[in-house]
């Protein structure tokens, strides 16, 4: 069985810091493996996949994750959060089914 | 349409009476997947659809739950005799390329049971 663990449902950071959101995942074969960001009353719109090739994987608004085999993780960071960055994150993988996280909500500091 | 289309957006049903939530995909993707999000938590996935076959349906919570793709792009996702435990967003997410691609989701059906 697959399954995705995010470390920390709340996570905030003061505007112009790093972010980072962690996603470890459990599966015997790599799955593949996304970032989804849903914004209140919006449905969940894809920040950026793994499936196969470079490792680092760059999405939009500037986010990116490293797939990390050995670690069995996917991590989600930006250099700088902007305001427009508060939202709700998942972590997901597939191979024979999607599994999502259980979200990680991230506030931004002015 | 552009995108995936949900309806209704908000469902408000006394305890006991049937509820249908329709999904509209977006134009040929062949792959559709039903989820169900409580509030603070991720989707939990509820069953997934290859054209108008329903290859899993392993996450439906009950035999309450039933779902359809007669013709193979719209779905239904019809709950019977609601239960206060069936209050919670559903969401439909359709795909192009199965498992490996990107899932495009609709905005949700926030169903609230009375």
């Amino acid at each position: 069985a697959q399954s995705v663990t995010q470390l920390g449902s709340h996570v905030s950071v003061s505007e112009g810091a790093l972010v980072l959101l962690r996603c470890n995942y459990s599966s015997s074969v790599p799955p593949y493996l996304f970032w989804y960001v849903q914004y209140p009353n919006q449905g969940l719109q894809l920040l950026l996949k793994y499936t196969t090739g470079a490792t680092l994987v760059k999405g939009i608004n500037g986010f990116e994750a490293e797939f990390k085999k050995s670690e069995t993780s996917f991590h989600l960071t930006k250099p700088s959060a902007h305001m427009s960055d508060a939202a709700e994150y998942f972590c997901a993988v597939s191979r024979n089914q999607f599994y999502f996280g259980t979200g990680t909500s991230l506030t931004v500091i002015p | 349409g552009a995108g995936v289309s949900q309806s209704p957006r908000y469902k408000v049903a006394k305890r006991g009476q049937d509820v249908a939530l329709r999904c509209d995909p977006i134009s040929g993707h062949v792959s559709l997947f039903w989820y169900q999000q409580a509030l603070g938590q991720g989707p939990e996935f509820l069953t997934y659809f290859q054209n108008e076959a329903q290859l899993d349906k392993s996450g439906l919570p009950s035999d309450r739950f039933f779902a359809e793709r007669p013709e193979g792009s719209v779905s239904t996702l019809k709950i019977q005799r609601t239960q206060q435990e069936d209050s919670a967003v559903y969401l439909c997410a359709s795909s192009l390329d199965g498992m490996a691609g990107e899932l495009f989701f609709g905005e949700g059906s926030r169903l609230t049971v009375l």
